[in-house]
């Protein structure tokens, strides 16, 4: 089955500064890559999200690139804020019929202000 | 819409009760998803479901049973609970429309097994 490495586990930056999260996958057949933000005690949500078909997307201040041949993606997060903070998850998704989706162990970003 | 409602929101058990984690979505969406939470481990699939009559297993199946009876309903059962089964647990729904499509997620509920 698929398999998501995702790093850092933790990360902290300065408010203003980029954030960088990379994930990696390992079945070729993968062909859509979301990522959720989960604050403290709530549920995961979609941010951005990206197919295979295409190499980079942009939505304001994120950010998503993804390399097919390496198969690893990445989340850039730029002008970053305090509400910024919280876990982030990418996941990779096998189609044909239920999509079967497969998390990342996510990285806790803080923005200190 | 209210999206996807999880009950109940919080609650323990002792080792060896049963309970049923209950998920209903209004969004008319064919799949959906049981996840458990554990810390460092992101989010794990447990069983799915592609439409009403319709289940399989997940990642991690082993104590829990499922059932889709209707498009809107897909509770979670646990047989005989275990300090193990102690985490969060997210129902999750999508659109099985041309393409992928992200998951809409209920709040959680959050079981303790003591």
């Amino acid at each position: 089955g698929e398999n998501v490495e995702q790093h850092p586990s933790t990360l902290s930056v300065q408010e203003g500064d980029s954030a960088v999260i990379k994930c990696t996958y390992s079945d070729s057949a993968s062909n859509y890559f979301p990522w959720y933000k989960q604050e403290l005690g709530k549920r995961p949500q979609l941010i951005i999200d990206i197919r295979s078909n295409v190499g980079e997307k942009k939505d304001q201040r994120i950010a998503v690139t993804l390399n097919k041949t390496a198969k690893h993606f990445s989340l850039h997060i730029t002008e970053t804020q305090p509400e910024d903070s919280a876990v982030y998850f990418c996941a990779a998704v096998l189609s044909g019929g239920y999509q079967k989706v497969t998390f990342g162990t996510g990285t806790k970003l803080q923005v200190i202000p | 819409n209210a999206g996807v409602t999880q009950t109940p929101k919080f609650q323990v058990l002792k080792t060896g009760q049963s309970m049923t984690l209950q998920c209903a979505q209004d969004m008319n969406h064919e799949y959906m998803s049981w996840y458990r939470q554990d810390p460092g481990m992101g989010l794990r699939l447990i069983h799915y479901s592609v439409g009403a009559g319709i289940t399989d297993q997940g990642e991690v199946p082993n104590g829990y049973n499922v059932s889709r009876s209707t498009t809107e309903d897909f509770p979670l059962r646990l047989l005989s609970a275990a300090p193990s089964q102690t985490s969060v647990y997210f129902c999750a729904s999508s659109y099985a429309g041309v393409g992928n499509q992200p998951q809409h997620f209920g709040d959680g509920t959050r079981l303790s097994i003591l």
